[in-house]
C-alpha cells in the first residue's frame, strides 16, 4: 500500500529541547510539505521541497529546521526556538506541483511538558 | 493575506439533511480545487477535486458547484449521515501554491 507514514502519532518534549518528526512516502512523489495545525488555524505551511537536498521556507518557518537527503524521507526537526510548538504536525506529497493534490499523513501530535 | 475564504466555521446538519460549504478565492492563477476531509485526529484526506472548466461535479453524495466568474466555490453534501461529520477544508492550487481555506466542522445529528 502506497501512502505517507508519520512517526510518532505522539511525542512529549521538554521545554529546551529539540525534537525530529519522521516522515516517509512510498508514493514515489517528488515534493513534500511540513503543515502545523492548531485548532480554529486551518493548515500553515512550515516547509516544503520540490526536490532532494533541496527546500523553502513556507509561512511559519521560524524555529523549524528539515533536510531532504531521500526522495522519500522528510525530516521536520522543531527546536527549542519554536516558543509555541505543541501543535498537530502533517506531512504531506505531491507528486509534481501543487496542483495534483496532496497525499497527507496522519499526524504527529506534539505537546510540551 | 488569505486568498481562500471559507464558511461558514461550524455547521449542524440533521441527518438526511443538505450540508453546504462555501469558498471565495482570489488568485486568478488557480486551476485546481480541492476539498479534503479530516476526522479527528487523523490526516486530510482528498474527497471530491474540480478544475475550472467545468462547473459541477458529483461524486455519490457530494457535489462541487464552481463558479468561475464569482471566484467562488461550493461543497453540497446531500442525504448528511452521522459519519459525514468531519472538519473539511477547501483549497485553491496553482503548480506554486495551494492555499487552504480555514476549515468547516461539520455535525450531522442523528
Amino acid at each position: 500500500d502506497g501512502g505517507i507514514t508519520q512517526s510518532p502519532k505522539y511525542l512529549f518534549r521538554k521545554e529546551g529541547q529539540n525534537v525530529t518528526l519522521s516522515c516517509e512516502q512510498n508514493l514515489n512523489h517528488d515534493a513534500m510539505y511540513w503543515y502545523r495545525q492548531d485548532p480554529g488555524q486551518g493548515l500553515r505551511l512550515i516547509y516544503y521541497s520540490q526536490i532532494v537536498n533541496d527546500f523553502q521556507k513556507g509561512d511559519i518557518a521560524e524555529g523549524y529546521s528539515v533536510s531532504r537527503e531521500k526522495k522519500e524521507s522528510f525530516p521536520l526537526t522543531v527546536t527549542s526556538a519554536q516558543k509555541n510548538p505543541t501543535a498537530f504536525y502533517l506531512c504531506a506529497s505531491s507528486p509534481q506541483g501543487r496542483n495534483y493534490g496532496y497525499t497527507f499523513g496522519s499526524g504527529t501530535r506534539l505537546t510540551v511538558v | 493575506q488569505q486568498q481562500v475564504k471559507q464558511s461558514p466555521q461550524s455547521l449542524i446538519v440533521q441527518k438526511g439533511g443538505i450540508s453546504i460549504i462555501n469558498c471565495a478565492y482570489e488568485n486568478t492563477a488557480f486551476d485546481y480545487f480541492p476539498w479534503y476531509q479530516q476526522f479527528p485526529g487523523k490526516g486530510p484526506a482528498l474527497l471530491i477535486a474540480i478544475r475550472p472548466d467545468v462547473s459541477e461535479k458529483k461524486e455519490g453524495r457530494f457535489t462541487i458547484s464552481f463558479n468561475k466568474s464569482a471566484k467562488q466555490f461550493s461543497l453540497h453534501i446531500m442525504d448528511s449521515q452521522p459519519g459525514d461529520s468531519a472538519t473539511y477544508f477547501c483549497a485553491g492550487g496553482s503548480l506554486e501554491d495551494l492555499i487552504f481555506g480555514k476549515g468547516t466542522k461539520l455535525s450531522v445529528k442523528p
